[in-house]
């Protein structure tokens, strides 16, 4: 089965610095997505950044980016020049190419002091 | 990306009773999900719906306790029965969606709340 393990239940960042949560997971399929999904208090789920497992490149949106190391099975988010908006709930996930369903991890609450 | 309404946004139950959430898709798409995230904790899926099919459900739900309807291809509801309080959770739908639906978007959700 497959698991997303997030090690980091709280974290938090002072305005403008970088943060970065960790995300492992376990899987024994080679073809598959990552991602990275914020939800904010009382607010909607929303999709932050994707990475295609077969894409050695690591994806990056913005202020947004990721450290995708598939040997290690590790896929951690980098918060560059975090803003007080990026204050939420952080949920790492894992789909297989063969599949539908979504494997997510425990989520981090990030927390960014003015 | 698709535009994803749910209804009602929350709700306070009386155990016992039955809430049917209604989740509403701009565009139509093959696959609907539902999830339920229980206070302070991730989602965990309950059904996978497809239109003209019966909704596949994962393990440890089942369809007496959560039926789900998929008329069209732009909508889709989910019914929590014969509620207890254990069923106060967040209720989420979401849609395939990416070039071979392999992205989810998630609807704002139902919070629901049973006494």
């Amino acid at each position: 089965a497959q698991t997303v393990t997030q090690s980091q239940p709280e974290m938090s960042v002072q305005e403008a610095e970088t943060v970065t949560l960790s995300c492992t997971y376990d899987t024994s399929e080679s073809d598959y997505y990552l991602f990275w999904y914020k939800q904010p208090p009382s607010r909607q789920m929303i999709l932050v950044i994707r990475q295609e497992a077969y894409k050695q490149q690591n994806a990056t949106e913005n202020r947004f980016s990721v450290n995708f190391q598939k040997a290690a099975k590790s896929f951690s988010l980098k918060i560059s020049d975090s803003q007080l908006g990026d204050a939420a709930m952080y949920f790492c996930a894992c789909k297989m190419n063969t599949g539908n369903q979504f494997y997510f991890g425990t989520g981090t609450s990030l927390t960014v002091i003015p | 990306s698709a535009v994803i309404s749910q209804k009602p946004s929350r709700d306070i139950c009386q155990r016992g009773t039955s809430l049917t959430i209604q989740c509403q898709v701009d565009s139509q798409v093959t696959m609907m999900f539902w999830y339920r995230q229980q206070p302070g904790q991730s989602l965990t899926l309950i059904a996978t719906a497809n239109q003209g099919s019966e909704a596949t459900y994962e393990s440890g739900f089942v369809i007496d306790k959560f039926p789900i309807s998929r008329p069209n291809l732009t909508f889709s509801t989910l019914t929590v029965s014969n509620m207890s309080p254990e069923d106060s959770s967040i209720y989420l739908c979401s849609v395939g969606g990416g070039l071979i639906w392999e992205t989810q978007y998630f609807g704002p959700g139902t919070r629901l709340l049973v006494l």
